[in-house]
């Protein structure tokens, strides 16, 4: 699977975006791009997934590069209780539903 | 809400003795995974079920072990508990085996304490 690189912390105003960067240069062509974030003590929850156009759900919107090297995670409107640690993970093609964590993105949305 | 059900929540067991942990997926997904969380540390893959066959592992040894039932539940037994054992325990399942762009859901797990 391709490796995934985060910056270890972000702060953001409440109500303000929050944009969280993810590398994955060396992403192969049928890997997918996922989100999920964790609160504390709790699981991981899914947030969004994509391959190559940008995606937009209820929670939040995924914008990857023409290139794919890189990807956004943006939550358009942070509160309170985005708080959490956000991991960018590269599902490849062999993997199943083996999900490699790294270290996330720990965002702090502050009043 | 992501429909899996993990049992217990929490639970405190000695060193050297066994643990079984209880899964119930989401319903109509037929692959349950089990992933161990250390404290401060990210996720980590344990195993994968399909259809009631083991079909994925990491780097776990073999007192990990596990059991998919025909209604999809699963069951991760650890042996020989160590302290290193203390964790997050996070099942997760989705549908089919593993196309990608299925959509994987985690239980909120069960805290393992060995003393």
């Amino acid at each position: 699977d391709a490796k995934t690189t985060q910056p270890p912390s972000m702060d953001c105003a409440e109500g303000r975006a929050a944009n969280l960067p993810c590398n994955h240069s060396t992403i192969s062509g049928n890997e997918y791009v996922y989100w999920y974030r964790q609160i504390h003590s709790q699981g991981p929850q899914y947030i969004i997934h994509g391959l190559k156009n940008n995606e937009t759900n209820e929670m939040a919107s995924l914008i990857i590069t023409e290139d794919r090297k890189s990807s956004t995670l943006i939550l358009p409107h942070a509160t309170l209780r985005d708080t959490a640690v956000y991991y960018c993970i590269v599902r490849g093609r062999n993997a199943g539903n083996m999900l490699t964590f790294g270290g996330g993105t720990r965002l702090m949305v502050k009043p | 809400e992501t429909g899996v059900t993990q049992s217990p929540t929490h639970l405190i067991k000695t060193r050297g003795q066994q643990v079984t942990l209880r899964c119930s997926s989401q319903s109509g997904h037929n692959t349950v995974s089990w992933y161990q969380q250390a404290l401060g540390q990210g996720p980590q893959f344990i195993f994968q079920y399909y259809r009631e066959e083991e079909n994925g592992r990491g780097n776990f040894p073999p007192r990990f072990s596990g059991l998919q039932f025909p209604n999809y539940s699963s069951e991760l037994n650890v042996n020989a508990l160590e302290l290193d054992d203390s964790a997050l325990y996070l099942c997760a399942s989705s549908l089919d085996g593993g196309p990608l762009g299925n959509t994987i859901y985690f239980g909120e797990g069960s805290w393992l304490t060995v003393v």
